[in-house]
């Protein structure tokens, strides 16, 4: 069965500090993976999916993601978090989209 | 502007009285999806469309029908809505279901059943 794990409810993180978003997946074939965004009281916003290609995938808002095959991991990462950057996020899989179970996003001023 | 709407936004009912919620995109995307977020439980997919007349289930379609007579239209129908339906609802769509291609949602719609 194909699935994804984010291992952790709440990351709390300083402003200027780096930030990590885990992610595990298993799935059969090659992956498709994704990083949603849910801010309050509003929709999911794309931040960047991985296909193909290069491991390091840019999105917006300075987020990155690195896919590890070996580890069946694709973490967000941005080098320098902001108190705006607070939010739920959501890992995916495959293009139907199988979401985690959400990681809440604390950075702290 | 590109987006995907869904109506209403908020909505309180009771047990067993029919409820639409509807969803338009203005994308001309092929692929539309209904999902139900939970806490906990991240979000679970309730139905799925590929094009006009095609639909199939995901993973939770218990309790919940849906339509797709126009591309850009995706009504999720709840014929006799339970309290277990009280959820937030979202609407996606995309151009297709190849390649990753990137889904993009509505804005919720949030449904209490008493």
């Amino acid at each position: 069965a194909q699935s994804v794990a984010q291992p952790e409810d709440q990351v709390n993180v300083a402003e200027g500090n780096p930030l990590t978003v885990k992610c595990t997946y298993s799935v059969s074939g090659n992956p498709y993976l994704f990083w949603y965004v849910q801010y309050p009281n509003r929709g999911l916003q794309f931040l960047l999916k991985y296909i193909t290609g290069d491991n390091l995938v840019k999105g917006s808002y300075g987020f990155e993601a690195e896919f590890n095959k070996s580890q069946t991991s694709f973490h967000l990462k941005k080098p320098s978090a902001l108190v705006s950057d607070s939010a739920l996020y959501f890992c995916a899989v495959t293009d139907k989209l199988i979401f985690g179970t959400g990681t809440r996003l604390q950075v702290f001023p | 502007e590109a987006q995907v709407t869904q109506n209403p936004r908020y909505l309180i009912t009771v047990t067993g009285k029919k409820l639409t919620v509807t969803c338009s995109q203005n994308m001309n995307h092929e692929y539309m999806s209904w999902y139900r977020q939970d806490p906990g439980l991240g979000l679970r997919q309730i139905y799925y469309s590929m094009n006009v007349e095609v639909t199939d289930k995901g993973d939770v379609p218990e309790g919940y029908k849906v339509s797709r007579k126009e591309k850009r239209n995706f009504p999720l129908i709840l014929e006799s809505p339970s309290p277990n339906q009280t959820s937030l609802y979202f609407c996606a769509s995309s151009l297709g279901l190849s390649l990753g291609d990137t889904q993009y949602f509505g804005p919720g719609t949030r449904l209490t059943v008493l």
